[in-house]
């Protein structure tokens, strides 16, 4: 399996940061977790959330209130919507796939993250 | 929430060896992972479910875990090894993935 982030670099605060994850080589219908991961400059990673084929969607406490994640299986991709962004928001992005609760995220199955700046 | 407390820095000169420590309440009840990773570059598996190592990782890495605390050791360290290390476990309790803090492992 392969992911790629897309998305703007620079986001406005108090606006909306959007990223796309790309999937190729697997179905995302198929079942597994997909998951959002970040982490700001110097810092450690933070999950951020995940969706399940199964139409559940699980999120940090921390960010609940401000994140959604959607899938769009015509496309084979899932999104991160994180709103009201301030300057704690500025980080690498990574999306990710997670084939179990308990199991590890195995290296093949990580994108290469984006760097989303939050900057007026 | 589950929290998982890792120190924020190690230091160790080569050839010794490194015990990284993740500590959270009854964290030996969970699977903990392991990543290293070095700048710029997305995190690297280098032990799952407590102990087992993956392809491609030497044999000087080992994990352990009880109580409430699990740990990651590297024996005859190397500068190559230099990197941040963190744990993760999933918190079944409120069904989250957790991550420790990290830790800078630095070989002197």
């Amino acid at each position: 399996v392969q992911l790629q982030e897309s998305g703007p670099g620079l986001v406005r605060p108090s606006e909306t940061l959007s990223l796309t994850c790309t999937v190729s080589g697997y179905s995302i219908s198929s079942g597994y977790y997909w998951v959002w991961i970040r982490q700001s400059p110097g810092e450690g990673l933070q999950w951020i959330g995940n969706f399940h084929r199964s139409g559940t969607t699980n999120y940090t406490p921390s960010l609940r209130s401000r994140v959604t994640i959607s899938v769009d299986t015509s496309q084979n991709q899932f999104s991160l919507d994180l709103r009201s962004v301030t300057a704690a928001d500025t980080a690498v992005y990574y999306c990710a796939r997670h084939l179990g609760r308990a199991d590890p995220f195995q290296d093949g199955d990580w994108g290469q993250g984006t760097l989303v700046t939050v900057s007026s | 929430s589950y929290v998982l407390t890792q120190p924020p820095s190690l230091s160790v000169a080569p050839g010794k060896t490194a015990r990284i420590t993740c500590g959270g309440n009854n964290i030996g009840t969970n699977s903990v992972h392991w990543y290293q990773q070095r700048p710029g570059q997305a995190p690297v598996l280098v032990m799952s479910h407590d102990t087992d190592r993956p392809s491609g990782i030497p044999e000087r890495f080992s994990g352990s875990n009880s109580g409430n605390t699990a740990t990651l050791t590297i024996s005859w360290v190397e500068a190559g090894d230099e990197a941040v290390y963190y744990c993760q476990v999933w918190a079944g309790n409120s069904d989250h993935v957790v991550f420790g803090g990290g830790t800078k492992l630095t070989v002197l």
